[in-house]
């Protein structure tokens, strides 16, 4: 099955670019991701989903700021521009059937600090 | 609008039977394609899928918790039902309900519930 790996801690400065890593196991290298932000006490949001070819779709109402990218087993997530808003928990996510077996894989998440 | 809202027990003992409901609005589990999932996260840690229930009445679990969660839905009350037997401290978690949408391959979590806080704990 798939693993994702993700830093658990990140920081930038506000106003500065902030670039958030999802590393997917590497027999799973081009599969598809999701990114989602969780604020503080909040539930977690849909941002966008991340190919393999580095082409993302963002959900609805998502800032340009936000812009995902992949270099082979990487999967990226940017934001230019950091707000304090952006201050959260950002967790990335994967959906499958493997042999028939329907699953959901997420990384351990990143908390990013905006200073 | 899309809305889901979790409901249950906020405290239950080890060994009993977890019940949540999801109750949500602004789509019918009727309409081909609609799926609904239940997902957890215990205090300060990782985001956990349990289940998935979808529009034709298949159902599809974690593989490790499968022996314990049964998911079921009420089309006419617009509600997916998740038990969960057997409970241990650390299923301790904040359980969430999400609609899993799909576009051609493409799938996300588009609308999440608030969550519901459940502490097992004797």
């Amino acid at each position: 099955l798939p693993v994702l790996t993700q830093p658990p801690s990140a920081s930038a400065l506000l106003g500065a670019s902030i670039k958030l890593t999802c590393t997917l196991s590497s027999e799973h290298s081009t599969y598809t991701i999701e990114w989602y932000q969780q604020r503080p006490g909040r539930s977690p949001q849909y941002i966008l989903a991340v190919k393999s070819d580095g082409s993302h779709s963002k959900g609805d109402g998502i800032p340009d700021r936000f812009m995902g990218s992949s270099s082979g087993a990487d999967r990226y997530l940017t934001v230019s521009n950091l707000q304090s808003d952006d201050e959260a928990e950002y967790h990335c996510g994967e959906s499958h059937t493997i042999d028939g077996q329907v699953g959901v894989i997420f990384g351990g998440g990143t908390k990013l600090t905006v200073l | 609008q899309v809305t889901l809202k979790e409901s249950g027990p906020a405290l239950v003992k080890p060994t009993q039977t977890l019940t949540l409901t999801c109750t949500f609005s602004g789509f019918s589990l009727s309409t081909g394609g609609m799926r609904v999932t239940w997902i957890r996260q215990p205090p300060g840690k990782a985001l956990e899928w349990l289940a998935r229930i979808d529009w034709d009445d298949d159902k599809f679990y974690s593989t490790s918790l499968k022996t314990r969660l049964t998911i079921s839905k009420d089309t006419s009350r617009n509600q997916v039902v998740l038990t969960m037997t057997n409970m241990d401290p650390v299923d301790t978690a904040t359980y969430y309900c999400a609609r899993f949408y799909c576009i051609t391959s493409n799938c996300w979590f588009d609308y999440w519930g608030q969550g519901t806080l459940v502490t097992v704990s004797s």
